[in-house]
């Protein structure tokens, strides 16, 4: 089945580092690519998004690639902040009859110390 | 506008309760979705709603868990005979599914469920 993989965490780093989250997924066809945020006390948003291989999903500083020979879309920010600690999902949609139905990473915290 | 809204934010049962969530999507989304966060899980799909179709309740782990969803609107999470294992947050998420796009998920704040 389709599987999403996130490198574990907790991640700890000073403000303006640079940040590397690991995402990697097993998935038939072609998935698109989601990475989300859960800020504290807040609901899940969408941080970014990719529909197709090579695409890259961009906001507030943050990128991914869709990597499909890789299967990989490692979520990047050259700068981290404090206002950016967070968890963070990786997810697929794999499509076809299962189309809009997500599957998660394990998330992975993140905590920017000033 | 109005986002996705859940109700309780939190509810504590006694073991062997049953219980119900109520999740009230964004106007005009016609996909309606449920997951499951807990700890040793992560967040997990429970069951998908498209408007008057029947729903894919593939991710329900089971037969304790039902869903409906009203008028193509509202939905209710229904959990028979909770046990602890069932603690965990129940998130609702909406989508308007249409034009061609791949459109974002909206997802409430969640209804927080502990079992004693």
């Amino acid at each position: 089945g389709d599987s999403v993989t996130q490198m574990e965490g907790p991640v700890t780093l000073s403000e303006e580092a640079f940040l590397t989250i690991n995402c990697t997924y097993t998935a038939t066809g072609y998935p698109s690519l989601f990475w989300y945020v859960q800020y504290p006390g807040e609901g899940l948003q969408l941080l970014l998004k990719a529909t197709k291989a090579d695409d890259k999903g961009s906001n507030k500083g943050f990128e991914a690639t869709y990597r499909k020979e890789t299967t990989s879309f490692h979520l990047e920010k050259g700068s981290v902040q404090v206002s950016d600690s967070a968890v963070y999902f990786c997810a697929l949609d794999a499509g076809g009859t299962s189309y809009g139905k997500l599957t998660f990473g394990q998330g992975t915290i993140l905590t920017v110390h000033p | 506008g109005a986002g996705v809204s859940q109700s309780p934010s939190n509810k504590v049962t006694e073991k062997g309760k049953d219980v119900e969530l109520r999740c009230d999507p964004i106007s005009g989304h016609t996909a309606l979705y449920w997951y499951r966060q807990s700890l040793g899980q992560g967040l997990e799909f429970l069951i998908y709603f498209q408007g008057n179709s029947a729903p894919d309740k593939s991710g329900l782990p089971s037969d304790r868990f039902s869903a409906e969803r009203t008028g193509g609107s509202v939905s209710t999470l229904t959990i028979q005979r909770t046990q602890q294992e069932d603690s965990a947050v129940y998130l609702c998420a909406s989508r308007f599914q249409g034009g061609g796009v791949h459109n974002e998920q909206f997802f409430g704040p969640g209804t927080r469920l502990t079992v004693l």
